[in-house]
């Protein structure tokens, strides 16, 4: 069973720039895979940042961006601001009308 | 204001039935492929069915696949998903989500909690 891959935690200074990213237990995360960005906030629905790899969803800042690094998917966060602190989750699509989440990464601020 | 609001969330005993429902306005709902995704408490994000937006194409996850039927209704604006023999297992917030031609998922509904215990 494929599962997809997360950091579970991350930390980066305000105005700092993060990078997280989104892997296979198997494989490579190609643009195939339609990768998605959700962020979500503690008792928030999640909101969706990024899809098909680097497409920002309405009224997201361009501060985020998505990203195919070497054979994961990434979400890099640019000047980093405190209300960036969050779960994000990428969601890879895995044929057959089936999508997978990743575990999930928090972000902290600090 | 596009909005997407689940109900029917409740309490059920392990084995019993359950039915969501998600009201959408705001955005011509039949355009949209329409997701439920789910949320144990304390745990991340777990993608449970879709449907297309002519209900000709539906897809589960494993994990509740001859257990849960998802169905819309695009006269009414309404997504559904028929839960059964459920198991503790399935407690979470059940949230649906749009889903568009290009793979957005521009609309998520705030959620319902459905708690599976005796």
């Amino acid at each position: 069973q494929t599962v997809v891959t997360q950091e579970p935690s991350f930390s980066v200074s305000p105005g700092g720039t993060v990078t997280l990213t989104c892997g296979l237990s198997s494989g490579s995360v190609s643009s195939s895979y339609y990768p998605t960005w959700c962020q979500q906030t503690p008792g928030q629905a999640p909101r969706t940042l990024i899809y098909n790899t680097n497409t920002r969803s309405s009224g997201v800042p361009d501060r985020f961006s998505g990203s195919i690094l070497g054979n994961k998917a990434a979400l890099t966060i640019t000047g980093a601001q405190a209300d960036d602190e969050s779960d994000y989750y990428c969601v890879l699509y895995m044929g057959g009308g089936i999508w997978m989440f990743g575990g999930g990464t928090k972000l902290t601020v600090l | 204001e596009v909005q997407l609001v689940e109900s029917g969330g409740g309490l059920v005993k392990p084995g019993g039935s359950l039915r969501l429902s998600c009201a959408a306005s705001g955005f011509t709902f039949s355009y949209y492929t329409m997701n439920w995704v789910r949320q144990a408490p304390g745990k991340g994000l777990e993608w449970v069915s879709s449907i297309s937006t002519g209900s000709s194409y539906t897809y589960y996850a494993d994990s509740v696949k001859g257990r849960f039927t998802i169905s819309r209704d695009n006269a009414k604006n309404s997504l559904y998903l028929q839960m059964s023999s459920l198991r503790a297992e399935d407690t979470a917030v059940y949230y649906c989500a749009s889903q568009d031609y290009s793979n957005d998922f521009p609309h998520w509904g705030q959620g319902a909690l459905v708690t599976v215990s005796s």
